[in-house]
């Protein structure tokens, strides 16, 4: 176990629909990642978090955001859904920013677009 | 250009043996650190070992060593004693600064292990 939670661990939407995908980091970590798996694209990082602030961007769609809330939480919204969005969403989260620091990850989201 | 490059697909290994998955990266940074992390079937990934650029002794976890050869611009990750459950995806991955002062993680496409009884 991680110390790492993602709820919930499975969604099945239709396309079109907006869902929102939840993480709380490990106790302490101010750092909280959303990386995207599918198939075709691999392992991508979306955004990060920091301290409640966006930090760096990656492959994210307009369509998807994300916060970090006070209690470190994170949230990522991804709307207007398509079958293309269909993969595994997963948190991962640090304690800071610094180069060695190693990303812990969540169990992930599978999310089912049909 | 692949930042990472994870030249083994797929892996066939006996039980006991060591295995070496090879991974290969691009970056002109002087400051960078490199990745293994594991996905079984169940879906999670889990971290298993850690090589900075300026580390100057290979890491090792237990029953995994990181071959770091610098100049070559390898971190190949060498199991040893592979049991059953080492079966799953291994996933190299590198961090290196951004120009926003950030460290992303950029992943290899994979490898997928499986040791065979």
């Amino acid at each position: 176990d991680s110390g790492v939670t993602q709820t919930p661990k499975h969604l099945i939407t239709a396309t079109g629909q907006r869902v929102t995908l939840r993480c709380s980091p490990r106790s302490g970590d101010l750092s909280v990642y959303w990386y995207q798996q599918s198939l075709d694209q691999g392992l991508q990082f979306l955004i990060q978090y920091y301290n409640g602030e966006e930090r760096a961007k990656g492959n994210i769609l307009e369509r998807f955001s994300a916060q970090q809330f006070p209690d470190l939480h994170s949230e990522l919204n991804l709307s207007s859904l398509e079958l293309g969005d269909s993969a595994l969403y997963f948190c991962a989260s640090s304690p800071g920013t610094i180069l060695r620091e190693t990303q812990y990850f969540g169990p992930g989201t599978r999310l089912l677009v049909l | 250009a692949q930042k990472i490059t994870q030249t083994q697909p797929g892996m066939f290994v006996q039980e006991k043996e060591a295995v070496t998955l090879d991974c290969t990266y691009d970056t002109s940074d002087q400051s960078y650190g490199l990745f293994w992390y594991k996905q079984p079937s169940s879906g999670e990934m889990i971290f298993l070992i850690y090589q900075g650029s300026y580390d100057e002794q290979n890491a090792t976890e237990g029953r995994y060593s990181l071959n770091f050869q610098k100049a070559r611009k390898s971190a190949n990750l060498v199991i040893s004693a592979s049991q059953l459950g080492d079966s799953a995806m291994y996933f190299c991955a590198m961090r290196e600064p951004q120009m926003d002062s950030n460290y992303q993680l950029i992943w290899g496409a994979g490898t997928k292990l499986i040791i065979k009884p």
